[in-house]
């Protein structure tokens, strides 16, 4: 079990529609990650909160929109996505930018089907 | 900007074969390096990481690697694999601000029993 946890497990959703991903750690951590992993391909990053303020965002586009609410919850609220976004969303944390150890907890992962 | 290249990008074994798995990077500044696991339907793990000091390093489930700076390589290795070995393996980098991790494009191992 990861400590990252992210819900829902599967979300299928028409190009129209409105959805949101939500990621929770309990471990104090204060850096969080979106990613965003299709098939047979590794994991590519999308944004990254540092102490609860968007610090990096690799041109994404605006159809993805991420929120911090607070150090312990990330969304990634989804909207007119398109097939092609269809993917697995990963949510991970690590301690921060204090920190020597870097590493990052993943969560399971969100299963985006967009029809 | 950070890059990281896996050669191999599946392997097949029987058990008790040794594994190395072949990881470069580059990256300007000092490097912090990485190997995650996927087992099949499972979170990414970390297996061994390596930020300064003796630069053979071990991880869990017997598995170690090697950072070699001079040919900017950082090789997964295992004296024998398992049949539980069975996953995808991703190297990746972190930058020097400790908030960007580059994975590789991953090893899918397949070991036969």
């Amino acid at each position: 079990d990861t400590e990252v946890t992210q819900t829902p497990k599967h979300l299928v959703m028409g190009m129209t529609n409105k959805k949101s991903l939500k990621c929770e750690q309990h471990m104090g951590h204060r850096a969080m990650y979106w990613y965003k992993q299709k098939a047979k391909k590794p994991p590519e990053l999308m944004f990254v909160y540092s102490y609860e303020k968007l610090s990096i965002n690799e041109s994404v586009p605006s159809r993805f929109s991420p929120e911090c609410p607070n150090s312990s919850l990330l969304n990634l609220h989804l909207h007119a996505l398109q097939p092609e976004d269809s993917a697995l969303y990963l949510c991970a944390s690590s301690q921060g930018k204090q920190s020597n150890t870097g590493e990052l907890f993943f969560g399971e992962g969100s299963r985006l089907t967009v029809l | 900007a950070q890059s990281v290249s896996q050669h191999n990008h599946h392997v097949i074994l029987s058990e008790a074969a040794s594994l190395e798995l072949g990881c470069n990077y580059s990256y300007g500044g000092t490097v912090n390096l990485f190997w995650y696991v996927q087992y099949p339907g499972q979170h990414l793990q970390l297996l061994l990481k390596y930020f300064s000091g003796d630069p053979l390093v071990k991880g869990i489930k017997g598995f170690e690697a090697e950072f070699i700076k001079s040919k900017f390589s950082f090789n997964l290795r295992k004296p024998s694999v398992q049949w539980s070995d069975t996953a995808e393996y991703f190297c990746a980098v972190m930058n020097n601000a400790g908030n960007m991790l580059t994975f590789g494009g991953g090893t899918r191992l397949m070991v036969k029993p």
